[in-house]
């Protein structure tokens, strides 16, 4: 069974619109950690957000937000005013403490593309 | 700098010859793992090791081999490269415990071509 499904392949914007890309997980541990990491074109992968299981506070740094709703298991990513440089491909992923918490369980990813 | 190198970060080869990418850290991590990523399929794990002469299968083993002699290095072998195997690979490290999560550092990726 997916344990992170990331529903939308592919989302096209024009630069300042504002974009929410969709996270949903499952797991059987109370305790564990979500993560969200940008992969643009030149392929590296930059950590964006690490939230805790037990930290369900919503989190906004510049023009990114993220909402962590445990009740639908969801762990949505807000970039608002989006810019031609947001254009990557964007993976949330799980980490759980049945595996030991150093293994990342990644979704398929989203690419996001914002044209001028 | 703390950080985790590979080699090398693109190889273009051909089936069924022996080939090996490295991986490197320079910070003490027990911890190394090793991921593939293909298109619409996000990253999947495919061996790691928790630490010197540990090793264990990931989510997509078949195909490859890892050896972990020393704590810095994590080296992914294929025996036998076949086409299926073209793919982006990613090498992590972190510290490691089973009560709390320590950050997961990634190196650059290897873009592997099997012709």
């Amino acid at each position: 069974a997916q344990k992170v499904t990331q529903a939308q392949t592919e989302i096209s914007v024009v630069e300042k619109e504002d974009v929410t890309l969709d996270c949903v997980y499952e797991t059987r541990d109370t305790t564990y950690y979500l993560f969200w990491y940008k992969q643009p074109p030149s392929g590296e992968l930059v950590f964006l957000i690490r939230r805790n299981s037990f930290d369900e506070q919503n989190e906004i740094s510049g023009r990114y937000s993220w909402n962590f709703q445990k009740s639908t298991s969801s762990f949505n990513f807000t970039i608002t005013a989006s810019q031609v440089v947001d254009s990557a491909v964007y993976f949330c992923a799980l980490s759980e403490a049945v595996r030991g918490y150093s293994t990342l369980t990644f979704g398929k990813g989203t690419m996001l593309l914002v044209s001028p | 700098e703390a950080q985790v190198t590979q080699n090398p970060r693109y190889l273009i080869t051909v089936t069924g010859k022996k080939l090996t990418v490295t991986c490197s850290q320079n910070m003490n991590h027990e911890y190394m793992s090793w991921y593939r990523q293909d298109p619409g399929l996000g990253l999947r794990q495919i061996y790691y090791s928790m630490n010197v002469e540990v090793t264990d299968k990931g989510d997509v083993p078949e195909g490859y081999k890892v050896s972990r002699k020393e704590k810095r290095n994590f080296p992914l072998i294929l025996e036998s490269p076949s086409p299926n195997q073209t793919s982006l690979y990613f090498c992590a490290s972190s510290l490691y415990s089973r009560s709390s999560y320590n950050e997961q550092f990634f190196g650059p990726g290897t873009r592997l071509t099997v012709l």
